[in-house]
């Protein structure tokens, strides 16, 4: 059973284009979080989303930044107009349910970096 | 804002047990104890988590206390490979996601 993909495991960007970062869960899970860790510092929650609707989003930045997560296919983050301080390791998560008991596994993460 | 208190580092022999310490005074009956680590730069990993009663797996054993105000993640024969940062996290009630606080960075120690 392969665990949490994530792809690209490393982006570069000039200042200005588009960064697409890709998360396909585990099989069976239809729960999926992101979150941003900016070197040296902790884990931040960005948004959770279940098949075809967004839960929280409480984490996402207000311009720029969007998740999806679709019927078919893996989740995608997007972030447009990238700027330096969106230079940060993006990790995903996915659980089978939601439910407080219902643990998350992660990627491997992908490392944006913003030349 | 995460509801648990760890120290900030630690350090262990290799070989021994290496006992990390959480307190989570404010957590309500139904939450959960998880806890994670991550090794430098990686993804993090799944270790363990719990309600009341004592857990154990392949990886670790957690023990809660009774008034569930505190827990501590037992590795039991620590190795280098363990040496990372292990966050304690309550999930919160209705809440969705897990907030990681700045954890315990475990330093095995040869």
């Amino acid at each position: 059973n392969a665990g949490v993909m994530q792809n690209p495991r490393h982006l570069v960007r000039r200042r200005g284009q588009e960064a697409r970062l890709r998360c396909s869960p585990m099989k069976g899970h239809s729960h999926v979080y992101w979150y941003r860790q900016l070197p040296e510092e902790g884990l931040k929650f960005m948004v959770y989303l279940q098949k075809e609707n967004i839960i929280d989003e409480s984490g996402m930045p207000k311009e720029r930044f969007s998740a999806e997560f679709p019927k078919e296919g893996p989740s995608i983050l997007r972030i447009q107009q990238v700027v330096r301080g969106d230079s940060a390791a993006y990790f995903c998560a996915s659980s089978p349910y939601q439910g407080r008991d219902a643990e998350a596994f992660f990627g491997q993460g992908t490392r944006l970096t913003v030349v | 804002d995460a509801k648990t208190t760890q120290p900030p580092s630690m350090d262990c022999a290799e070989g021994r047990a290496a006992n990390l310490p959480c307190n989570h005074s404010t957590i309500s009956g139904n939450e959960y104890v998880y806890w994670y680590r991550q090794i430098h730069s990686q993804g993090p990993q799944y270790i363990i988590h719990g309600l009341k009663n004592n857990e154990t797996n392949e990886m670790a054993s957690l023990i809660i206390t009774e008034d569930r105000k505190s827990s501590t993640l037992i590795l039991p024969h620590a190795t280098l490979r363990d040496t990372a940062v292990y966050y304690c996290i309550v999930r919160v009630s209705g809440g969705q996601n897990f907030v990681f606080g700045p954890g315990t960075r475990l330093s095995v120690l040869p």
